[in-house]
């Protein structure tokens, strides 16, 4: 198993430019989120999904958008880039949406908005 | 909006000295999630603990969620450089919850 994979693993972006971060697991797992980290911060929820075609906001979802239409997919899509949107990108899955269960990040996704 | 804080933000060892990574809250947490994360990766799940007062180890690491389940510990016995990396701790409000809310992390160094 791949586990989650990410891609691209960096990217530089102008301000205004959009693009997709992908997110693909192979591990059947039902919930999967997209976390970004910037320094001094720690890690802050964007959107998840506990399930193909559901999705829901996190702590920060402003500029971000979302859609789950598979179980091993979940793109994250960044309409007009903002310089406040530097920061590492990660994605996450479970195989449960309860807190208890473990959460497997992907390598991340270390973006600059020029 | 919970908050977890953590101290210390920063910590530089020698090789084989114990230390103490502290997660602390004035909300109480259903479950609490120890990660390592380094650099270039994303995080790894060390432990989840759930009831008050629970201890779990694993190997030289021990874990503790206090009484009233708003505090955890992380206890490293013996460091090697090994353990170098970022520590984080996450908090989840409720069992069904899946939001965790993250600590800012302790940056460790273990220098050999």
């Amino acid at each position: 198993n791949a586990g989650v994979t990410q891609t691209p693993k960096f990217q530089v972006l102008k301000t205004g430019q959009s693009m997709t971060l992908q997110c693909a697991q192979d591990m059947n797992h039902e919930y999967m989120s997209w976390y970004r980290q910037d320094p001094g911060m720690g890690l802050r929820l964007i959107h998840y999904s506990v399930g193909a075609g559901i999705t829901d906001q996190g702590e920060v979802p402003n500029g971000y958008n979302v859609s789950r239409s598979t179980t091993e997919d979940f793109p994250l899509r960044l309409l007009s880039a903002a310089p406040s949107q530097t920061s590492v990108y990660f994605c996450a899955s479970s195989w449960g949406s309860s807190s208890y269960n473990e959460q497997f990040f992907g390598p991340g996704t270390r973006l600059t908005v020029l | 909006t919970q908050l977890l804080e953590q101290s210390p933000q920063f910590l530089s060892i020698q090789e084989g000295e114990n230390l103490t990574v502290y997660c602390n809250s004035s909300s109480v947490f259903s479950s609490l999630q120890w990660y390592r994360q380094e650099p270039g990766e994303g995080p790894v799940l060390l432990v989840t603990v759930v009831t008050g007062g629970e201890v779990k180890k694993l190997k030289r690491l021990t874990f503790q969620f206090g009484d009233a389940r708003k505090d955890s510990s992380l206890h490293i016995t013996a460091a090697q450089p090994g353990d170098t990396g970022l520590y984080l701790c996450a908090g989840a409000a409720g069992a069904g919850s899946y939001q965790l809310t993250f600590g800012k992390g302790t940056k460790l160094s273990v220098i050999p």
